[in-house]
């Protein structure tokens, strides 16, 4: 089956520690993103890449850091220097550059304490 | 700066009726706009994809119209069911950019 899938559904760690989400795809799409998902707000776009060992900035980068090695991996670190890192982390991916329709994966709800 | 309003935030209806859910724009240079469901807990799965040169599409019994001239998208849901109880999320992808926008979303309860 073709799809996104995020591992694990569920982390938890504490405070000051460093911690990365998995994101993998076998759709070929080129493009990939990373998300925040908190209770009353909208998703907001953390970083995204557009292709294979490039990657940008989204809105609220600061405190994470990403790679982009091979096309269907996106990896996003979460650092201690993000402030509030509990939250809901969705990851995409997009192929069909006329349309840029996304595709997500099932999310990974990371709490720290 | 796009910003994203839905409307309501969130609705309660009987089963059987056919409801409009609202997404408008502060921008209305939107390229395309997707309509998404939520189910709690999980990720999001994409209903319906108006493009650039399209006004409306049509998936079973959910219709999207897009008026850009307005900066306004409505969801159209024919027959309400429980399945149909989840949050729904609009986002437009701005003209020039490669990143979408999110409204908060309408959490709708359909209730048997």
């Amino acid at each position: 089956d073709g799809g996104i899938t995020q591992s694990p559904k569920y982390l938890f760690r504490k405070e000051g520690q460093n911690v990365t989400l998995s994101c993998e795809q076998n759709l070929n799409h080129d493009a990939m993103y990373w998300y925040r998902q908190d209770p009353g707000q909208g998703l907001r776009l953390i970083y995204y890449s557009q292709i294979v060992n490039d990657f940008q900035k989204g809105d609220i980068a600061e405190g994470y850091s990403v790679s982009r090695e091979k096309k269907e991996s996106f990896p996003l670190t979460v650092t201690s220097a993000q402030k509030n890192p509990t939250a809901f982390y969705l990851c995409a991916s997009s192929m069909n550059i006329a349309t840029y329709e996304q595709y997500f994966g099932p999310g990974t709800r990371l709490t720290v304490t | 700066k796009q910003e994203v309003t839905q409307i309501p935030a969130a609705l309660s209806v009987p089963e059987g009726e056919n409801l409009v859910l609202n997404c408008s724009f502060t921008d209305s240079a939107i390229y395309n706009l997707q309509w998404f469901r939520q189910d709690p807990g999980k990720g999001l799965t994409s209903l319906l994809l108006i493009q650039s040169s399209q006004r409306e599409q049509t998936s079973g019994r959910l219709n999207a119209s897009l008026d850009k001239s307005s900066g306004r998208s409505t969801l159209y849901i024919a027959a309400s069911q429980p399945g149909d109880s989840a949050t729904y999320l609009c986002a437009g992808l701005n003209t020039g950019f490669q990143k979408l926008v999110f409204g908060t979303g309408t959490r709708l309860l359909v209730s048997p």
